[in-house]
């Protein structure tokens, strides 16, 4: 979805480094998520935020922490990466709207951590 | 959150109807089937979501049975941009939030 932005596209960093994935949206969308993709696997949850001033755990956030900095922005930070976290990253946006809504995706962040 | 599961692969002929079929025997009262798709590497495409009525959109139709344990999205005329993984979930609104598995990848040949 082109209203969902992740940066950078691709990235490639040594172990022990701290990252910064960064994701931004234009849709208005009040939920925004994290979730990491193994190869051949399905997504996995990372952290999701319903509003601003709402951050929560999702299956898999050893190693990871994030930063709701407005509405439209949803960061995601690995402290000090580590080879086993190169993976595919994506935001998903929401909105709390009517009814289920279904969640938009970005076009990914891969990652690759020698 | 219920989870689903799916058959790892499958086939279509082009031109002919995809039937994808999704268990979710422990979905609750107020949780919705979602589908969404996935080609390569690219991120989720949304495809079509229900409650317990059959619902049907532009590209595709949503079968939910009685019991809703079970369901089969139907992609009436496949095409090879058809191919992708596609990802059946549940969630509710409450919830706000899913589990994917490792979803079917269906495979459109000529």
């Amino acid at each position: 979805d082109a209203d969902v932005t992740q940066t950078p596209r691709n990235r490639i960093t040594k172990t022990g480094k701290r990252i910064m994935l960064e994701c931004s949206q234009t849709k208005g969308h009040d939920r925004m998520y994290w979730y990491r993709q193994d190869p051949g696997l399905g997504l996995r949850l990372i952290y999701y935020s319903f509003d601003v001033k709402d951050i929560n755990k999702g299956e898999i956030s050893d190693g990871y922490s994030v930063s709701r900095q407005a509405q439209a922005k949803f960061s995601l930070s690995l402290e000090s990466a580590i080879p086993n976290q190169t993976a595919l990253y994506f935001c998903a946006t929401s909105d709390i709207g009517t009814g289920n809504q279904p969640q938009h995706f970005g076009d990914g962040t891969r990652l690759s951590i020698l | 959150d219920a989870k689903t599961t799916q058959p790892p692969s499958m086939d279509c002929a082009e031109g002919r109807a995809a039937n994808l079929p999704c268990n979710h025997s422990t979905i609750s009262g107020n949780e919705y089937v979602y589908w969404y798709r996935q080609i390569h590497s690219q991120g989720p495409q949304y495809i079509i979501h229900g409650l317990k009525n059959n619902e049907t959109n532009e590209m595709a139709s949503l079968i939910i049975t009685e019991d809703r344990k079970s369901s089969t999205l139907i992609l009436p005329h496949a095409t090879l941009r058809d191919t992708a993984v596609y990802y059946c979930i549940v969630m509710s609104t409450n919830a706000g939030k899913s589990t994917f598995g490792d979803g079917t990848t269906l495979t459109v040949k000529p």
